[in-house]
């Protein structure tokens, strides 16, 4: 089961930022924060990850709390490609059959001209 | 381009027929992944390896079997075992450096049971 909680769907106006929340309360010391992205009838795309600090890269920052029980992913100006369902993973370590993804129900973001 | 690569993208066998579906990567990563999705559900693991000539079972690997003869390459068999083989399978590779794990996924292959 995934460990992670998230609303089903958000909308977001194009050209705004999109702040997708996820709350993983149950998470462990070395479970990293993955969030991927996956448009309809394609393979998931990465997006980012962390695990204790904040992190950002060119397509989306992830915000995580202090206590490490919620995460925020932020796509800053969000187009019409970002339409997507978005996943919050938690992750096991490589260990543990190979650092396995397990994708819960995800947010279907859409965004709206 | 550096990628991950399945093939054929839509599949159609008939039942009782075993069926492979290809996967190839260009990446130089050492882990690969096989993952089944079913409609309006997440990835369910199937199997994964680390190293060339070894496997391991993920969480829904009957019915399915998988080799790994070279570091590129991580064919899965679907056979007549599976009970509900109709789904969207979907590869994926990483690197095992620390810190760099994060999962590559290729475009999918939709196989179709008839």
């Amino acid at each position: 089961d995934a460990k992670t909680t998230q609303p089903p769907s958000m909308d977001c106006a194009e050209g705004r930022a999109a702040n997708l929340p996820c709350n993983h309360s149950t998470i462990s010391g070395n479970e990293y924060v993955y969030w991927y992205r996956q448009i309809h009838s394609q393979g998931p795309q990465y997006i980012i990850h962390g695990l204790k600090n904040n992190e950002t890269n060119e397509m989306a920052s992830l915000i995580i709390t202090e206590d490490r029980k919620s995460s925020t992913l932020i796509l800053p100006h969000a187009t019409l490609r970002d339409t997507a369902v978005y996943y919050c993973i938690v992750r096991p370590a490589l260990y543990n059959q190979g650092g396995k993804l397990i994708f819960g129900q995800g947010t279907e973001l859409s965004v709206k001209p | 381009d550096g990628g991950i690569t399945q093939s054929p993208k839509y599949l159609f066998r008939k039942e009782g027929q075993n069926v492979t579906l290809s996967c190839e990567q260009n990446l130089n990563h050492d882990a690969m992944y096989w993952y089944r999705q079913d409609p309006g559900q997440g990835l369910r693991l199937i199997y994964y390896s680390q190293i060339v000539n070894d496997f391991q079972k993920g969480d829904i690997a009957e019915g399915y079997s998988v080799s790994r003869e070279k570091k590129e390459s991580f064919p899965l068999t679907v056979t007549s075992a599976q009970k509900n083989p109709t789904a969207f399978y979907l590869c994926a590779s990483s690197s095992l450096a620390p810190g760099q794990n994060e999962q590559f996924f290729g475009p999918g292959t939709r196989l179709t049971v008839l």
